[in-house]
């Protein structure tokens, strides 16, 4: 059962536009929601993270938007570069458990 | 800073054979894991441990075993290598529960 969903498989933006990535999630207990970014050959890296008590957390380019009642959480890419190109991992994890649940990735490509 | 490290870089077995993957870490910190990343399948956790000589198992646990003898290092044995498992092996590690998880560079397993 995939705890943690992720949407869409891969996703082509043209350089500027914002790229969009969807996850949710189904354990009420998650509590730290990070997105990873993989480029190919190289292992992930965290980007950006967010806790519940906010809905909203930006760094420069990258905003998570997280709804806790819904169970969503989305990052948005602004003025998306090609050097933004990479796969993306949602993740999640509660208070208890100490490892990781990954979604599937969102192969991400920003054309110039 | 610190800096992780995995060896080998690339393992090549038989299928059937016992396989051991090492991770290094110089971080000090306390928190160790191994995930698997299949392509298509974003990342899964084998095992992880909180402190030397403790082990935890994640949701792929069947099929390995894991070794934290002191707390720089974290050992993941294949016990019985399948062609069904190629894939890249990703050693993380972790301060305490609100530090950032830090990956390394990974071990392609290739089985024959």
């Amino acid at each position: 059962q995939q705890q943690v969903r992720q949407s869409p498989q891969s996703l082509t933006v043209w350089e500027g536009e914002t790229a969009i990535l969807n996850c949710s999630y189904e354990d009420s207990t998650f509590d730290y929601f990070p997105w990873y970014h993989q480029f190919p050959g190289e292992s992930p890296a965290l980007l950006i993270a967010i806790r519940p008590v906010s809905n909203k957390k930006e760094d420069g380019r990258f905003t998570i938007f997280f709804n806790k009642r819904e169970k969503k959480f989305s990052l948005h890419i602004a003025d998306s570069q090609p050097g933004d190109s990479a796969t993306y991992f949602c993740a999640a994890r509660d208070n208890y458990a100490q490892g990781l649940t990954f979604g599937l990735g969102t192969r991400v490509s920003v054309f110039p | 800073g610190g800096i992780i490290t995995q060896t080998p870089k690339f393992l090549i077995g038989q299928e059937g054979q016992k396989l051991t993957l090492k991770c290094q870490q110089n971080f000090n910190h306390d928190t160790m894991y191994w995930y698997r990343q299949d392509s298509g399948k974003g990342l899964r956790l084998i095992y992880y441990s909180i402190t030397e000589n403790d082990l935890q198992k994640g949701d792929l646990s069947e099929g390995y075993d894991a070794s934290r003898e002191k707390k720089s290092s974290f050992s993941l044995t294949v016990t019985s290598a399948q062609k069904n498992e190629m894939a890249v092996f990703l050693c993380a590690s972790r301060e305490n529960s609100y530090a950032e998880q830090f990956f390394g560079p990974g071990t392609r397993l290739t089985v024959l």
